[in-house]
Formats: C-alpha cells, structure tokens, sequence
C-alpha cells in the first residue's frame, strides 16, 4: 500500500526566512509519480510540481526547490527568501499508475505553512 | 489553461437529503476524481472515473455514488446525507491514464455542510 507522510503538521517562520517542508512516500512499485500542491485561504489546490521515479534531478523554479531523493524515499520542498504569499498548506502526494495522476492520488496530511511579516 | 468548476462553493443541507455535487471540466479530459478533505486527514479519494458512465471507487466510497453521463462533467450524489458528510468537496480532472506527463487539476472546492 501507498502512503505519504507529511510530519510537519504547521511551521510557522519570519518573512525572507528559508523553509523546507518534508515528505516521507512508501511504495512498493519501482516506477511512480509525486507531486506538490498548494493550497492557499481560497481553497483551491494549485498544482506546483511533478516528478517521476526514474528522474531523480532536483528541480528549481524560482525561490521553489525540490530535493528528491529515492534512498531516503524523500520528496522535500524548500521556499526560499519566503513571502507572506507563501503562506498555505501544501500537500505531498503520491500516484503509482503508469500514467501518473491518471488514478487517484495519495496525499499526506498537508503542512500549513504560516509566513509572518 | 484547465479550467474546473464546481457547482457551488459553499451548501447547506438537512439529514436525509438527497444532494447533488457537480463538477465540470472544460479541456476534453479523460478522468476526473472526487476528493473528500477533512483537517488532521487530509484529502481522500472517494470515487473516480476514467470515461463516460464508467467509475471505480476510491478509498471511502461508502454513503456515496457518482454519475458520469457526459465526459465533462461528473456528479457526486449523497443519496441520503448524514452530519458525518460534513466536509469539503474536491473535484480533479486528468488528461489521459496512459500519459506519463499527466497531472490532476483541481476545482474550487464545495463546502458541504449537513445539519
């Protein structure tokens, strides 16, 4: 069975501080797909990355990082020089169907990033 | 860009009620999920659909069912609504199940509030 495990329940920093929100997956399949979600006040979740098993390159977009790293089963997301708009729970979530998000996600409990001015 | 809505952003409901959740989605969209999230357990599958009047459940399909007459849009029925359906209600959409590039989109989100 799948599972991904969010341990950071609520992190609370200074605006421009770095963060890294952790992600923990189990999965017995050798391919697989994880994702980052964000979800701010108004609800709707935001799709903000998705990495296959086979690729193993950390990525960069702006102030977002991931950092994936398959001996740990570890999925992390850093922001940073973080902004008041950071501020959302983000969730991590798994798929282990061939075609990525074509079946249903996992996700992990969510972190509820707080940015304080 | 994806665009999916939900029918309603905020509900309230009686016990017993039967209700209607509907999503729709605009990019020709193969598969499309509908999520329950509650706080401390985060978001889960309920049911889920891969093309027109077929569905497959999720994790917690019970006290619910789904219709999917059309591949746009895809309802979620409460045939009978109970106070433990509280919740907030997201639906997905994804392109095709044999993508390797796909990815779920989400909708607004439906506040459902049964009293």
């Amino acid at each position: 069975a799948q599972k991904v495990t969010q341990a950071q329940t609520e992190i609370s920093v200074v605006e421009k501080e770095d963060v890294t929100l952790d992600c923990v997956y189990e999965t017995r399949d050798t391919t697989y797909y994880l994702f980052w979600y964000k979800q701010p006040p108004s609800g709707e979740l935001v799709f903000l990355i998705r990495r296959n098993s086979f690729d193993e390159q950390n990525e960069i977009s702006g102030r977002y990082s991931w950092n994936f790293q398959k001996s740990t089963s570890s999925f992390n997301f850093t922001i940073t020089a973080s902004q008041v708009v950071d501020s959302a729970v983000y969730f991590c979530a798994l798929s282990e169907a061939p075609g990525g998000g074509a079946d249903g996600l996992t996700f992990g409990k969510g972190t509820h990033l707080i940015i304080q001015p | 860009d994806v665009k999916v809505t939900q029918s309603s952003r905020y509900l309230v409901k009686r016990t017993g009620e039967k209700v209607f959740l509907e999503c729709v989605q605009d990019m020709d969209h193969e598969n499309m999920f509908w999520y329950r999230q509650d706080p401390g357990l985060g978001l889960r599958l309920i049911y889920f659909s891969y093309d027109v009047k077929m569905k497959e459940k999720g994790d917690i399909p019970e006290g619910y069912s789904v219709s999917r007459e059309k591949k746009e849009r895809f309802s979620l029925i409460l045939e009978s609504a109970s106070t433990n359906q509280t919740s907030m209600y997201l639906c997905a959409s994804s392109l095709n199940r044999d993508s390797r590039t796909d990815t779920q989109y989400f909708g607004p989100g439906t506040r459902l509030t049964v009293l």
